[in-house]
Formats: C-alpha cells, sequence, structure tokens
C-alpha cells in the first residue's frame, strides 16, 4: 500500500493563479481531509469528505474548492490564488469504522507570490 | 465547536528527564483524544491516542491521561531521547463528523 499521496511536493503561484492540489489514498478510507499548516503553527481543516459524493467546510474553507467522485480521490482547488495561502497542504484519509486515526500523507509546499 | 488549547509552546529537557506537554478541550462530546510528532519537514505522525472512556494509556515512555471532568488531556514521555525532539500536538475529536481540531502544537527540544 501506498498509503496517502499528494502531488505535487512543491509549487510556487503567482498572484491570482489557480491549480489543483491531488491526494490519493488506496487504504478504502470512506474519509478524507484537507489541512493546511502555517509556518509554526498547527493544523486546520479546510475541507473534509465523509464519503464519495459528500463533502464539508472545515474551519477555513474560504479561497478553496473540493470534489470527491471516487473513494480514492479528493482534490483541492485554488481558484484565484493569493499570498495568505502560502502555506503547507496535509491530506489526510481515515476509516470510522474501525478507528478515528487519521494517516497523512507527505504533504505539498505551495509558496504565493 | 471544539476548542484545543495546548501549553508549553516550547519545551526544553535534558536527555533522561521527563516531558509533559497538556491539552485542555471545550466540547464535552469529545471523545477521542490523539497525539501527533511531526519532525521538521516531515508528516504528522500518530504516536499514541485515548478514548473518552479510559484514564490513561501507556507505551513503552509514551503515556497519555485524560481527565474528561476537567477536559484536561496531557502527554507524558520519560527518559527523553535526543531523536525525541520535534513538534508534538494534542488533538480533540467528537460527533460524526470526525473533525480533528488540534492544538498549536509544542517545539519539544531534547538536549543531549
Amino acid at each position: 500500500n501506498a498509503g496517502v499521496t499528494q502531488t505535487p511536493k512543491f509549487r510556487i503561484l503567482k498572484i491570482g493563479q489557480s491549480m489543483t492540489l491531488q491526494c490519493t489514498q488506496d487504504m478504502n478510507h470512506n474519509y478524507m481531509y484537507w489541512y493546511r499548516q502555517d509556518p509554526g503553527m498547527g493544523l486546520k481543516l479546510i475541507y473534509y469528505s465523509v464519503g464519495a459524493g459528500i463533502t464539508d467546510k472545515g474551519e477555513v474553507p474560504n479561497g478553496y474548492n473540493v470534489s470527491r467522485s471516487t473513494t480514492e480521490d479528493f482534490p483541492l482547488r485554488l481558484e484565484l490564488a493569493a499570498p495568505s495561502q502560502t502555506s503547507v497542504y496535509f491530506c489526510a484519509s481515515g476509516n470510522t469504522g474501525t478507528s478515528y486515526e487519521q494517516y497523512f500523507g507527505p504533504g505539498t509546499r505551495l509558496t504565493v507570490t | 465547536g471544539e476548542n484545543v488549547e495546548q501549553h508549553p509552546s516550547t519545551l526544553s529537557v535534558q536527555e533522561g528527564d521527563s516531558a509533559v506537554i497538556k491539552c485542555t478541550y471545550s466540547d464535552s462530546a469529545s471523545n477521542y483524544f490523539p497525539w501527533y510528532k511531526q519532525e521538521l519537514g516531515k508528516r504528522p505522525q500518530l504516536i499514541i491516542d485515548i478514548r473518552s472512556n479510559v484514564g490513561e494509556k501507556k507505551d513503552q515512555r509514551i503515556a497519555v491521561t485524560l481527565n474528561k471532568t476537567a477536559k484536561h488531556f496531557s502527554l507524558h514521555i520519560t527518559e527523553t531521547q535526543p531523536e525525541d525532539s520535534a513538534v508534538y500536538f494534542c488533538a480533540a475529536i467528537g460527533g460524526a463528523t470526525n473533525k480533528l481540531i488540534f492544538g498549536t502544537g509544542t517545539l519539544l527540544a531534547v538536549q543531549p
């Protein structure tokens, strides 16, 4: 099992550009999450999904969109990048049927200039 | 919604000493409390967790205690080693959504 994978690892965007951060898990988890981690700070939940076709907002959803068309994939879309979105983005997945544990991907480091 | 506070923000100990990190939560319905370790540039890794029906859990040098009445939970690391140096995050989860709310983290430095 690869676990949770994220692409790209690094990205530099100009203000106003758009991009999609990819997240895929091969553990058949029903729950998936997107967090952002600003330097020296904790993780803030952006969006989450409890299953294919179902998404909901977390603590800091503004400026982002998500979709969940399959169990495996949970992409995060930035439409108009702003410097405030410079952060490290972590995707995570979990299966509430057996455990609350969340498994994190390696992260995407995004810089908006 | 849930709010998690974590103290201290930084902690420096000598190798072999114990380290204690404390968290408080606000939602009495929270029922799961994990602790994550994050090394520089790496992803958070679960090191121990506790559910609300348990008061204490131990795994070798690491233990977690939970006081539901006071809504406190703590991480205890004994016989600290330099490789324990990292940022530690507490979190709380509850309800049907399984939304993890994280504390702000504690930077633990173990001095050899």
